[in-house]
Formats: C-alpha cells, structure tokens, sequence
C-alpha cells in the first residue's frame, strides 16, 4: 500500500523559513514524480511545486523541478532517493502562504495525483 | 497560472445525476487531455476520482464519468447518492509541468 506522511509544518514568523518533509512508502520511490500541494484554510487546492522522478535510479542528478510562479523564487523542492523522502524548502514566508501542504505522488507518463498524504500545517503569522 | 471556473455549488436528489463544469483556456483544458477530478470531504486528503478526462481508477464507482470539450471539462455524478455529497476539484495540466486547479464545488444530495 503507497503511504505519504508528510512533517514539519508550525508556526513561522513572516520572512521565516520552514523544511517541509514527506515520508514515502510502498512503491518504487526514485521512479515517480512527486509533488507538493496546498490548500489554504477555507479555500481550495492549489499546485506548489513538482520533482520528477529518476530514470537512473538512485542518484538525482536527473531530475527536474517545477515550481507555482506565487513560490517561484522563494520554495525548493528536493527529494532523497535513497530514504525515499521529499522535501519543501520554504524561504521568505508570507502570510498568503498558510496552508495545509499535501505531499502527492505523481506518475511516470501521466498528469494526475495519487494518492495524497494527510498534510502538514504551515501557520504564517508573527 | 489563474484557476480553473467551477461553479460554487450544485444539487440533486438521490438517485439524479449532477454535472460539474470546469472551464480553463487553451493553454489548458483545451489544449490537453490531462484533466483529472478529486473529491474532498472535510478534513480528509483529496482522493482521485477521473484522470486523463474520463478515466477512472479502480475502485471508484461508475456513477462517477468524465468528459471534455473545448476549453471546459466536466464531471457527472449519475445515480447520486448521500455519500456523494462534499467538495470536488477538477485539475489540469498547463504545459512545461505545471498544474492548475480549479476553484471547487460543493455538492448537496437535496
């Protein structure tokens, strides 16, 4: 069964910074895009930024990053294959960017999300 | 990156068939077939319901069918039930890796 948990989320102060982590299990990680979305409190879903997956394997060499342009700039998204983690590297926080953060696993030739951990909260205010 | 237009809300009965539209532009919607559909209910992840505009993964119900035409995507829910009854976000592909979401609907078995 393909579990996400994701961790990190708190409460930061405006301009802070904040790593998001997103623990994965039961498929081949390293082969499959992942991404993150958020969804602010009331609101809908909005696409934060994306990673795709590995075609040799472990190393990350290959792969490539996509980001919102609202994080563009600000967020890094990285993973480590060989722990079978994703991250979000959060810079330059800005109230706008309270949200519930989704770690959702992608597909090797496909453009759609599944499944979806249960989220981590990131708070924004001083 | 603007979001997708759903709209707000729409209803039914038990047992009618409810349609979800999703209008983006050509530079999304209509200019890919990688339209997918999630369902949301309170405090719970999203869960993939139609993908590549009317596929559907195993284990989601046949009520549940997808389409497309030009710039405006749509969901219907056939034979609605009470379970049916919570949010749900069409998504879409934009080109260079990005996605969009659209704004949602609230769906209310009358």
């Amino acid at each position: 069964e393909v579990q996400l948990l994701e961790s990190g989320g708190g409460l930061v102060q405006p301009g802070g910074s904040l790593r998001l982590s997103c623990a994965a299990s039961g498929f081949t990680f390293s082969s499959y895009a992942m991404n993150w979305v958020r969804q602010a409190p009331g609101k809908g879903l909005e696409w934060v930024s994306g990673i795709s997956g590995s075609v040799s394997g472990i190393s990350v060499s290959d792969t490539s990053t996509y980001y919102a342009d609202s994080v563009k700039g600000r967020f890094t998204i990285s993973r480590d294959n060989s722990k079978n983690m994703l991250y979000l590297q959060m810079n330059s926080l800005r109230a706008e960017d309270t949200a519930l953060y989704y770690c959702a696993k992608g597909q090797w030739l496909g453009h759609w999300f599944d499944p979806w951990g249960q989220g981590t909260q990131v708070t924004v205010s001083s | 990156q603007s979001a997708l237009t759903q709209p707000r809300s729409v209803s039914g009965s038990p047992g009618q068939s409810v349609t979800i539209s999703c209008t983006g532009t050509s530079s999304d919607v209509g200019g890919y077939n990688y339209v997918s559909w999630y369902q949301q209910h309170p405090g719970k992840a999203p869960k993939l319901m139609i993908y590549d505009v009317s596929k559907r993964p195993s284990g989601v119900p046949d009520r549940f069918s997808g389409s497309k035409s030009g710039n405006t995507a749509s969901l219907t829910i056939s034979g609605l039930q009470a379970e049916d009854e919570t949010d749900y976000y069409c998504c879409s592909y934009a080109g260079s890796y990005t996605y969009v979401f659209g704004t949602g609907t609230k769906v209310t078995v009358l």
